[in-house]
């Protein structure tokens, strides 16, 4: 059975650092991976998808990088703003059958960014 | 992307009735699901809603309880059957629009049980 974890659970940093979020998955056999962020009382907004083929990919200021065989990922957050606060989650699609789409989430982290 | 409504938004109801979720999309999508979040926990998925026939449902969650209907592709509907208080939550619908692109979800249904 598949098992997503994050670390850190939560995360406070001053405004324009850069951070990095983890996330590590304990069957590497993925379909890809999905870094999502949540805002109090919203829904998910997807950030990122990594192909399992693919070792990374960027969209702004964040770079999600992906190392398959040893089960991990990476959301690398540059010069991060208070706006970035939410709950950041990382989620995997298993490979095979009819697991396609079926996403196993983390715990996710929280992440404050203070001014 | 598509565009996800779900309603309703939120719900305060009675133990022992059911509340339908309704979830739309703007477009035709490949493949939609229903997701649970309990308080203070990530998300779960429940079934994967399937086109005209019989959702198919993960391990620990049964069509009498939630019940789903997929008449088309831009459309679905979660029953929440028999409501207790443990079925407090928020209930997610998401989408894919075709194969290998990113998974979408609703804003979500708020749902309390009293």
């Amino acid at each position: 059975k598949q098992e997503v974890t994050q670390i850190p659970a939560a995360l406070s940093v001053p405004e324009g650092e850069n951070l990095v979020l983890n996330c590590s998955f304990t069957d590497s056999a993925i379909y890809n991976l999905q870094w999502f962020r949540q805002d109090p009382g919203k829904g998910l907004t997807s950030l990122l998808l990594i192909q399992s083929s693919q070792r990374e990919q960027t969209s702004g200021r964040l770079n999600a990088s992906l190392d398959k065989s040893s089960g991990r990922s990476t959301l690398y957050i540059a010069a991060s703003q208070p706006g970035d606060s939410a709950t950041y989650l990382c989620a995997v699609t298993n490979a095979g059958g009819t697991s396609y789409g079926k996403l196993t989430f983390g715990q996710g982290t929280i992440l404050t960014v203070h001014p | 992307s598509a565009v996800i409504s779900q309603k309703p938004s939120r719900d305060i109801c009675q133990r022992g009735t059911s509340l339908t979720i309704q979830c739309q999309v703007d477009s035709q999508v490949t493949m939609m699901f229903w997701y649970r979040q309990q308080p203070g926990q990530s998300l779960t998925l429940i079934a994967t809603a399937n086109q005209g026939s019989e959702a198919t449902y993960e391990s620990g969650f049964v069509i009498d309880k939630f019940p789903i209907s997929r008449p088309n592709l831009t459309f679905s509907t979660l029953t929440v059957s028999n409501m207790s208080p443990e079925d407090s939550s928020i209930y997610l619908c998401s989408v894919i629009d075709r194969v290998g692109q990113p998974q979408h979800f609703g804003d979500g249904t708020r749902l309390s049980i009293l």
